[in-house]
């Protein structure tokens, strides 16, 4: 049993196009979050969600929107796709950001490539 | 200059090595987490600390809070750890903790 699933696993589009990252999580938590890893594998927030509500909103473009449906979901919509988006996107869930000390599980990740 | 730096950025031993890997950070923190990353991609949390050492089976985890450094030590390393390990700071925004990470550190070990 997967406990954070991450649909498609890989993903190669052409510039300005739309798509969208699915994530799932089975831990019955409340928060998840996406995360960019760039080409240097440095990893950084973009967005987290606890109960569907909007909590972290880093300084990510706005062709980027999550989308939360139930707290076991946290879909991410990318809109006007360019070049500088090609990364791997992980989704992640944890029990509840707010605890001090709140181990995250990540998914698989997603390899988005733009040509 | 990052909020969490790690060293070595690299490092390449042979089995058997006592491998240690350092984070520094000069955030405020409520937890220090230490990832894995394995070769095909898939990020899994080893520790998270707030304050002393926690052990679980060849690794170990420490962190001086004053000093803002932790370190990932390794005992009789194998070729199975080679991986890319990544420090990671649990950072509070409004009751909100978010996670900065260091670049991370990729071990190699040879057989």
């Amino acid at each position: 049993d997967t406990a954070v699933s991450q649909t498609p696993k890989y993903l190669v589009t052409q510039m300005g196009n739309d798509k969208s990252i699915k994530c799932e999580q089975n831990l019955g938590h409340d928060t998840m979050y996406w995360y960019k890893q760039d080409s240097k594998k440095f990893l950084k927030i973009m967005f987290s969600y606890n109960n569907k509500e909007l909590i972290i909103n880093e300084t990510v473009p706005n062709r980027f929107s999550p989308k939360s449906p139930d707290k076991a979901h946290l879909n991410l919509h990318i809109n006007s796709l360019e070049l500088g988006d090609s990364a791997v996107y992980f989704c992640a869930s944890s029990q509840d950001i707010r605890l001090r000390t709140d181990t995250q599980y990540f998914g698989p990740g997603t390899r988005l490539t733009v040509l | 200059k990052n909020e969490v730096e790690q060293s070595p950025q690299n490092l390449t031993a042979q089995e058997g090595e006592f491998i240690t890997i350092n984070c520094s950070y000069s955030v405020g923190i409520s937890a220090l987490h230490w990832l894995q990353q394995h070769p095909g991609g898939g990020i899994v949390s080893l520790f998270m600390l707030s304050s002393g050492k926690k052990k679980h089976g060849r690794l170990i985890a420490t962190i001086n809070i004053q000093e803002k450094h932790s370190s990932l030590h390794i005992t009789a390393s194998h070729p199975r750890d080679s991986a890319v390990y990544i420090c990671a700071v649990g950072s509070g925004i409004q009751g909100a903790q978010k996670l900065v990470f260091g670049q991370g550190t990729r071990l190699t070990i040879n057989p």
